[in-house]
């Protein structure tokens, strides 16, 4: 059966500091992924997605990036944080045609 | 662009209540209907799709029908637990579109015993 990784579960870091947060899936291949953000208030924000290795789309540009260097693994990344960036970060996958999305259990972010 | 509106929470109602959260949609072509569910600092769950019209989901008691000419997808269920609280979604995908998920905003559940 497939399995969704995030870590880490929470993350508490200043503003100005680096980011890396990391999402693995077992058991397909393949997988299209993407990366969410829910800030207070619970509203969920697409900001990435990839169709495959090297392959990102951005949804809203901003402070973070992505990149998918192995098939089943999509990192988040920032340079330098910003306050705005807390909030909890949600990774998931789909496989086509079927498209319905499996969340990972998220990584908590508070930017100090 | 296509969109998903849900009701405002939070619901708050009792134990063995009937439960109705109203979802509606603005897409065009055939989009496929989810709801997800969301325990408090929990990952988003699948809790059940309908990927045309007149499809019923179903999935733990709970029931959402496809209905394109009202382009609704409410989720019922008859008797609510403690164990349904939790934040509802609604979400609709598009095929040509990479599997992107359009969600609602979100609808709080309360159930008290």
């Amino acid at each position: 059966s497939q399995t969704i990784h995030q870590w880490p579960a929470t993350l508490v870091q200043p503003v100005g500091s680096p980011l890396s947060l990391e999402c693995t899936v077992e058991g397909t291949s393949n997988p299209n992924l993407y990366w969410y953000r829910q800030a207070a208030g619970r509203g969920l924000q697409l900001l990435f997605y990839s169709v495959g290795i090297g392959q990102i789309s951005s949804e809203v540009p901003q402070n973070l990036s992505a990149s998918r260097p192995q098939d089943r693994q999509f990192i988040l990344s920032s340079k330098k944080l910003l306050l705005s960036d807390s909030g909890f970060y949600l990774c998931a996958w789909s496989v086509p045609p079927l498209y319905e999305q499996y969340f990972g259990p998220g990584t908590r972010l508070t930017v100090t | 662009g296509d969109s998903v509106t849900q009701m405002e929470g939070p619901v708050t109602l009792s134990e063995e209540a009937c439960l109705t959260i109203n979802c509606t949609y603005t897409a065009t072509g055939y989009p496929s209907l989810f709801w997800y569910v969301q325990y408090p600092g929990e990952g988003l769950q699948l809790l059940l799709k309908a990927t045309k019209a007149d499809d019923k989901g179903s999935n733990k008691g709970f029931e959402a029908t496809y209905r394109k000419e009202t382009t609704s997808f409410h989720l019922e269920k008859g008797s609510v637990q403690v164990s349904d609280s939790a934040v509802y979604f609604c979400a609709l995908s598009q095929y040509n579109q990479g599997g992107k998920l359009i969600f609602g905003q979100g609808t709080e559940l309360s159930v008290k015993p």
